[in-house]
């Protein structure tokens, strides 16, 4: 099993451009999240989805679209890119609680490594 | 609201000393569930441990123990003996029974050899 692959894993846009970070895993994991990582930020959830179709919002969704036609796949869009959007993104896997008391960890991809000058 | 605070921002220590990292969280779920990862400097993020609120038991795993007190809203972390390989950022994390995990903002170990 590969895990959880993000491609590209470096790119740089100038302001204004537009890109798709891709992410798919391999478990048959019924929930996918984007996260940016920023120095002394820790991890921010930009959005997330619970199944194929389905996707909803974080905690900094601005700027950002989502989308999981696939439920092996969850795609994070930049339509204009900013200076602000500069930062290494992460795309995580897991499992479906299955109820009663037990929640999943997440599984993370290696990160993306974005700068928008 | 949920919230996850890691007070130490960077800690120093030399080889063979034990460390502890704080993890402080906020929730007024009465289900929720605890994660320690670890991001080494390669970046990639490392699953170490899951808690539930329901589990207050310690556990011990090697040369790691956690520490969970649902009085205190902490579940702290210690490495005995530490290790050059320790050397990353940790990061706290909390999941209530919503979709979504909340992060701690991480605490950077350096261990000295």
């Amino acid at each position: 099993n590969a895990g959880v692959t993000q491609t590209p894993k470096f790119r740089v846009l100038k302001t204004g451009q537009s890109m798709t970070l891709l992410c798919a895993q391999d478990m048959n994991h019924e929930y996918m999240y984007w996260y940016r990582q920023d120095p002394g930020m820790g991890l921010r959830l930009i959005h997330y989805s619970v199944g194929e179709g389905t996707t909803a919002k974080g905690e900094v969704p601005d700027g950002y679209n989502v989308s999981r036609l696939k439920k092996q796949n969850f795609l994070l869009g930049l339509e204009s890119a900013a200076p602000s959007q500069t930062s290494v993104y992460f795309c995580a896997s897991s499992p479906r609680t299955s109820g009663g008391h037990l929640s999943y960890e997440q599984y993370f991809g290696p990160g993306t490594r974005l700068t928008v000058t | 609201a949920q919230k996850v605070t890691q007070a130490q921002t960077e800690i120093s220590v030399v080889e063979k000393e034990d460390v502890t990292l704080d993890c402080v969280y906020e929730t007024r779920d009465t289900t929720y569930y605890l994660f320690w990862y670890k991001q080494p400097p390669s970046g990639e993020l490392v699953f170490l441990i899951r808690r539930n609120s329901f589990d207050e038991q310690n556990e011990i795993s090697g040369r790691y123990s956690w520490n969970f007190q649902k009085s205190t809203s902490s579940f702290n972390f210690t490495i005995t003996a530490s290790q050059v390989v320790d050397s990353a950022v940790y990061f706290c994390a909390l999941k209530n029974t919503g979709n979504q995990f909340y992060f701690g903002t991480g605490t950077s170990l350096t261990v000295i050899p």
